[in-house]
């Protein structure tokens, strides 16, 4: 994986703010990319997926858009809510294998 | 709770020392998959298993690491002769095997101290 240090990058959204994460990959081999959330302390948690054949893709409050031509995938939560806190992290999907990005730290200021 | 368990949650050990970790999937689901995250970084990938054969292992898993499913259900996953280095959260997940995506569930983890 890629050395990013210690510092994480990190977006700080005011409560009831649309919040946009973005990611850049680097296979173009990939064909399935997800979003997961990592609250301290626990396991990262599944949010949304897109498939390759695919450039946006709707959930609750969550839209991944993507990109390929330029190797971007982006998400978009509506109406960020505290609980939203956390880190995000995109991963790209190769043959059974999920290789994760630089986490991005969301902060929600009430 | 059906998700994944993973046991303990927290182990410090010294530098030399052995240690074994266990992971139980979600009943149903075939594939079982072990990473490592350091702080600040994505979780790392180290191997995955189908049913009970290890089908990939990575670069990151030296001859100090070994992982085994036995009968296709938990896993344990072995460092030996542990190193400072070795200090890590270590992450299992698991997933359902289908023609269509591979959305893996993961465990709280194991949060290894090496001293």
């Amino acid at each position: 994986g890629e050395s990013v240090g210690l510092h994480l990058p990190t977006l700080s959204v005011q409560e009831g703010d649309n919040s946009i994460i973005n990611c850049a990959y680097s296979n173009s081999a990939s064909d399935y990319f997800i979003w997961y959330k990592q609250e301290s302390g626990k396991g990262p948690q599944f949010i949304i997926d897109i498939r390759s054949n695919m450039d946006k893709r709707q959930g609750q409050r969550v839209t991944v858009l993507l990109n390929k031509t330029v190797k971007h995938l982006s998400l978009q939560i509506a109406a960020t809510q505290p609980g939203d806190s956390a880190v995000y992290f995109c991963a790209e999907n190769i043959v059974q294998k999920v290789t994760f990005g630089i986490g991005t730290k969301l902060q929600v200021i009430p | 709770d059906t998700g994944v368990s993973q046991d303990p949650r927290h182990k410090i050990t010294k530098r030399g020392q052995n240690v074994t970790f266990r992971c139980d999937p979600i009943s149903e689901h075939n594939r079982l998959y072990w990473y490592r995250q350091t702080l600040g970084q994505g979780p790392e990938f180290l191997t995955y298993f189908q049913n009970e054969a290890q089908l990939e292992k990575s670069r990151l898993l030296s001859d100090r690491f070994s992982a085994e499913r036995p009968k296709g259900s938990f896993s344990t996953l072995e460092i030996q002769r542990t190193e400072q280095g070795d200090s890590a959260m270590y992450l299992c997940a698991s997933s359902l095997a289908t023609t269509g995506n591979n959305e893996q569930f993961f465990g709280p983890g194991t949060r290894l101290t090496v001293l």
